[in-house]
């Protein structure tokens, strides 16, 4: 089946730029999306990008799509501290049948 | 604006009791999903409704069942909780089945002990 990885934590400063990273495996997928997750609330999604783009900007957001090596990241310049929140990728397969979550990357960010 | 409504909050089961988690929204969508989360394996479908009257299996659907109950609600059941199924549990809808887009109710933690 499909698999959907992230690394588990990233950390950084208040103003630098936080780049999450996702694998997938699943080369039929249509659409990529990032989803956050703040403390003790549902998933809202942040952006998403269709299979036959190579990067998408949204203010702050960037996402990178390499459909070649199935890698998928999201940058996030000048990070703040309300940032701070694990974010989630997730691809949709051809079929669309349904959502394949990554594990989740749990962002710091330190004043 | 409401979206995606789920009761309860919290709840502490025993193993063998039974419960249902209710789930409603408000934005007229067709297609409606639970999911749980457990801690690094992010959100797994357990069932889902394309549109009203269809239901179908997701990932991990073994211990629960659903039900429909018109546009708006999506009820998921445990009928006999187990250890294993202390997670929180999401209610999703969308638009349309496989839309772009789905929206996310705030959660439910259920623990069985």
């Amino acid at each position: 089946g499909e698999d959907v990885e992230q690394s588990l934590f990233l950390s950084v400063r208040e103003g630098d730029s936080s780049v999450i990273n996702c694998t997938y495996t699943d080369s039929s997928s249509t659409y990529l999306y990032w989803y956050k997750q703040e403390p003790g609330a549902g998933l809202q999604l942040l952006t998403y990008i269709f299979s036959n783009m190579d990067m998408k900007q949204d203010q702050r957001l960037t996402v990178l799509l390499n459909k070649k090596d199935k890698h998928l990241s999201l940058r996030i310049a000048d990070t703040q501290t309300g940032d701070s929140a694990i974010y989630f990728c997730a691809e949709r397969d051809n079929a669309g049948n349904m959502l394949t979550f990554g594990g989740g990357t749990r962002l710091m960010v330190k004043p | 604006n409401a979206g995606v409504t789920q009761t309860p909050k919290f709840q502490v089961l025993k193993t063998g009791q039974s419960m249902t988690l209710q789930c409603a929204q408000d934005m007229n969508h067709n297609s409606m999903y639970w999911y749980r989360q457990d801690p690094g394996m992010g959100l797994r479908l357990i069932y889902y409704s394309a549109s009203e009257g269809t239901t179908d299996k997701g990932e991990v659907p073994n211990g629960y069942n659903v039900s429909r109950l018109n546009k708006r609600e999506f009820s998921l059941r445990l009928e006999s909780a187990a250890p294993s199924q202390t997670s929180v549990y999401f209610c999703a809808s969308s638009e349309a089945y496989g839309g772009t887009e789905a929206f996310f109710g705030q959660g439910t933690r259920l623990t069985v002990v």
